[in-house]
């Protein structure tokens, strides 16, 4: 099956920074999705991006599947953005979604 | 616009019993996914309700179980529960294969 590896596992930052969550996985896929876990366990949709690039507000993503990576880009950091960020893939001839290990995220006031 | 709805979203077992988890998709869906979340990890594909059949399952005994309604609503049920069943239990719907899937909120299931 397909593997999903997320780097950095973990990443603290000052209020106000930038940060490139990656997002790396091991064969073709079609569909990606990434997801921010809040700390009473809900997922909230970010983007679902299985290639090309997007934009909300301060986060953006861009994923080449031909490379097979997918990057989420946060700016200007806020104290709501701390949690987990989860890259979700879903592979050809499959239903279901693989999930990362998450990069855990702490922004500091 | 509802999205998706778990209930209840706390629960204590104590081992060997039988616990019944419960999702409304988001209106408009017709496909259904449960996930096991343990602590600290990613969420693990359980298995996948469309029209009524599993359509596809992960790698969890026979103890889990599931069924779709004809409003699309589903429930998963887990038998004989062990310790290690405790988790985060998520709920996801989308529109087939290859469109944005969401999320509930979960249940947690703790196992004493």
């Amino acid at each position: 099956g397909i593997q999903v590896e997320q780097s950095p596992p973990d990443l603290i930052l000052q209020e106000g920074a930038n940060s490139t969550l990656r997002c790396n996985f091991s064969d073709s896929v079609n569909n990606l999705q990434w997801f921010h876990q809040n700390p009473w366990g809900q997922l909230i949709n970010l983007f679902y991006i299985p290639s090309g690039t997007k934009q909300n507000g301060r986060l953006s993503a861009t994923t080449v599947a031909t490379e097979r990576y997918s990057l989420l880009y946060i700016s200007s950091s806020q104290t709501t953005d701390s949690g987990v960020y989860f890259c979700a893939v879903g592979g050809s001839g499959t239903y279901k979604y693989i999930f990362g290990t998450g990069t855990r995220l702490k922004v500091l006031a | 616009d509802a999205g998706v709805t778990q209930s209840p979203t706390h629960l204590i077992k104590t081992r060997g019993q039988q616990v019944t988890l419960r999702c409304s998709p988001k209106s408009g869906h017709d496909t259904v996914s449960w996930y096991q979340q343990a602590l600290g990890q990613g969420p693990q594909f359980i298995f996948q309700y469309y029209e009524e059949e599993e359509r596809q399952r992960g790698n969890f005994p026979d103890r889990f179980s599931g069924h779709q309604f004809p409003n699309y609503s589903s429930e998963l049920n887990v038998n004989a529960l062990l310790l290690g069943d405790s988790a985060l239990y998520l709920c996801a719907s989308r529109l087939d294969r290859g469109t944005e899937a969401f999320f509930g909120q979960g249940t947690r299931l703790t196992v004493v």
